[in-house]
């Protein structure tokens, strides 16, 4: 139990480029999910909380308008990286908990590779 | 600023030695620790600790909680090349904010040779 999916898995994309993420609970109901960013090295930062049907927390630092996160259901959660520049190449993971408790055990995915040329 | 400081930050032992990972905090409105395991994608759940005291166990590993020291550690004996990975430790909180979220440390790099 308690699986949770990214799609894709990695992706290269030019500047400029818009590139959306998914994450999905497939076995239970994710009322809240957050996303993170790796960078080589280095341990995951939390970039966003994620409601559904709300709009997201995003942590300090973190521009909203460059990361759009949707949670339209709740199964399912997108991270657009919007204009995507080489700095933003990372390592982007989600992770999903059942109540929204930060407490509660977070699941996570297995990360999207971002490349940016 | 809330943080989680991991050590050593790499550690290379023999097949079989048994290893100890420790990890400390300070967060505002601790309410629980969580140990992870990452090997070449996302991290995978070990243990939540939210107790002092209470040791749990799965297998070879083990992990206990100190909160009047804020720390933690996590235990593997008999260890086996498999057992390689990045160790995380997590702590969840309430933020200033009110928000609930998890503060990582900077991971233990494990490794084990044959």
């Amino acid at each position: 139990g308690a699986v949770v999916s990214q799609h894709p898995s990695w992706v290269i994309c030019k500047s400029g480029t818009s590139v959306k993420i998914e994450c999905r609970s497939l076995d239970f109901q994710a009322t809240t999910m957050f996303w993170y960013r790796q960078f080589p090295k280095q341990s995951l930062m939390l970039m966003a909380t994620s409601n559904e049907g709300s709009k997201a927390t995003y942590e300090q630092g973190v521009e909203k308008d460059k990361f759009l996160i949707n949670h339209a259901s709740l199964t399912l959660s997108t991270l657009t990286v919007t204009s995507a520049h080489p700095e933003d190449s990372s390592f982007y993971i989600c992770s999903a908990s059942s109540s929204g408790h930060s407490t509660d055990t977070q699941y996570f995915g297995p990360g999207t590779r971002l490349t940016v040329l | 600023e809330d943080k989680v400081v991991q050590s050593p930050l790499s550690l290379v032992v023999h097949e079989g030695d048994t290893v100890t990972l420790n990890c400390s905090y300070e967060v505002t409105n601790f309410r629980s620790l969580l140990w992870y395991k990452q090997e070449k994608k996302a991290p995978t759940f070990l243990f939540m600790l939210t107790s002092s005291g209470i040791e749990k166990k799965s297998g070879r590993l083990s992990s206990i909680l100190d909160k009047k020291e804020l720390s933690s550690i996590l235990n593997i004996t008999a260890t086996q090349t498999g057992d390689s990975a990045i160790y995380l430790c997590a702590v969840g909180h309430i933020s200033i904010q009110g928000a609930q979220k998890l503060v990582f440390g900077q991971g233990t790099r494990l490794t084990i040779n044959p």
